[in-house]
């Protein structure tokens, strides 16, 4: 079975600059989660999709959105870049989210100068 | 503030050393996993524990979750250059709807 992917790998911007990442989750997962990590904070929550519907959002401003595919396909999008923005963005996919397992993809690796 | 606090946040120990990563919180989960993610990768989920006083074994590594499910340990025996990694716990409580709350991790370094 296939894993989690994520496309791009890396990805470098412009501050101001938007950027939109994607998501391929593990055939059958109907549940997508997207994870912010740096080295300061750690992994946070950004926010959860099901079934095309956002069930859980975590603390971060409106600049960083989402949204989820009838295949359950991802893509999470932040606007109006800015350099504490740089960081490794995870997609992880369950059968249907928290408390379930999660099994994540490789992460695009964002960087913003 | 963290949800989940791990301790240590660095260890360096040498091949065959024996090792406790602790994760502690004020909260209660309704289950706590644990996972490994190596440098460039994404974590890798090692185990999911969801009864209070569970120990769940994998080959050298046995977890173990808090009786009031508020904490778990990770302990590895005899460490190979293998475990070298960032162990993170992740816990789903109960009104925390679809997200995990992780830990920052312990960074671990085992040498030959």
């Amino acid at each position: 079975k296939a894993g989690v992917t994520q496309t791009p790998r890396y990805l470098i911007k412009t501050r101001g600059q938007q950027v939109t990442l994607s998501c391929s989750p593990i055939s059958g997962h109907r549940s997508v989660s997207w994870y912010q990590q740096t080295p300061g904070q750690g992994l946070q929550f950004l926010f959860e999709y099901f079934s095309e519907t956002q069930r859980n959002k975590g603390n971060f401003p409106g600049r960083f959105s989402g949204r989820q595919f009838s295949n359950s396909r991802s893509e999470m999008n932040v606007s109006t870049l800015e350099l504490g923005d740089s960081a490794l963005y995870l997609c992880a996919s369950s059968l249907a989210g928290a408390p379930y397992e999660q099994y994540f993809g490789p992460g695009t690796r964002l960087t913003v100068t | 503030t963290q949800l989940l606090e791990q301790s240590p946040q660095f260890l360096s120990i040498q091949e065959g050393e024996n090792l406790t990563v602790y994760c502690n919180s004020s909260s209660v989960f309704s289950s706590l996993q644990w996972y490994r993610q190596e440098p460039g990768e994404g974590p890798v989920l090692l185990v999911t524990v969801v009864t209070g006083g569970e120990v769940k074994k994998l080959k050298r590594l046995t977890f173990q979750f808090g009786d009031a499910r508020k904490d778990s340990s990770l302990h590895i025996t005899a460490a190979q250059p293998g475990d070298t990694g960032l162990y993170l716990c992740a816990g789903a409580r109960v009104d925390s709807g679809y997200a995990l709350n992780f830990g920052k991790g312990t960074s671990l370094l085992v040498t030959p």
